[in-house]
């Protein structure tokens, strides 16, 4: 059984550009949960989806979005990139509404240069 | 708001020793707690949730943890530390009430077990 796959694993991106990353969670799993993980700031909370829908999202710019697919797959974006963007960025699923547990991917590094 | 701690940021045990890793968390409705583990180089993985029902509650890798309603803590631990199980511990809790859909980490505690 396929686990929780994040494409790409790593990404160097300029300042005031934007980026797109990717999130296929387990085969079943509906719901995803986007987490930033910085080594001063812990896993901050981003958004989670749940059958296409945004249940939550955390205290982040409107530059950081999200969506997740009729398949369940999600993607993030984050525009006009800064400095302080660089991050491991986290993809979890679980089958229901996150009661469950997560999986995790083994995460994007963004570097913004 | 929800909100979780993890006081300790370094836990050092011997080989064989029990540990604990500690972990008080704060939500306005009814909690759902977890732990996660993050070995160097891999991802997190799941060890253990408390959703209702018995107060210890039994993981993976022979871990366990107890919640306690009253202390509102949900401390993780292990009867006898391995080496292996040396790595970053994170404790979870979510709210199924106005923080639906929303799962706060703590920020994490290192765990270093010597032989």
């Amino acid at each position: 059984k396929a686990g929780v796959t994040q494409t790409p694993r790593y990404l160097i991106k300029t300042r005031g550009q934007q980026v797109t990353l990717s999130c296929s969670p387990i085969s079943g799993h509906r719901s995803v949960s986007w987490y930033q993980q910085t080594p001063g700031q812990g896993l901050q909370f981003l958004f989670e989806y749940f059958s296409e829908t945004q249940r939550n999202k955390g205290n982040f710019p409107g530059r950081f979005s999200g969506r997740q697919f009729s398949n369940s797959r999600s993607e993030m974006n984050v525009s006009t990139l800064e400095l302080g963007d660089s991050a491991l960025y986290l993809c979890a699923s679980s089958p229901g509404q996150g009661i469950d547990g997560y999986t995790f991917g083994s995460g994007t590094r963004l570097t913004v240069v | 708001a929800q909100s979780v701690a993890q006081p300790e940021d370094q836990v050092n045990v011997a080989e064989g020793n029990p540990l604990t890793v500690k972990c008080t968390y704060s939500v306005s409705g009814n909690p759902y707690l977890f732990w996660y583990v993050q070995y160097p180089n891999r991802g997190l993985q799941f060890l253990l949730k408390y959703i209702t029902g018995d107060n210890l509650v039994k993981g993976s890798y022979g871990f366990e943890a107890e919640f306690n309603k009253s202390q509102t803590s949900f401390h993780l631990k292990k009867p006898s530390a391995l080496v292996s199980d040396s790595a970053l511990y994170f404790c979870a809790v979510r709210d199924m009430g106005t923080n639906a859909g929303k799962s706060t980490f703590g920020d994490g505690t290192t765990l270093t077990v010597k032989p």
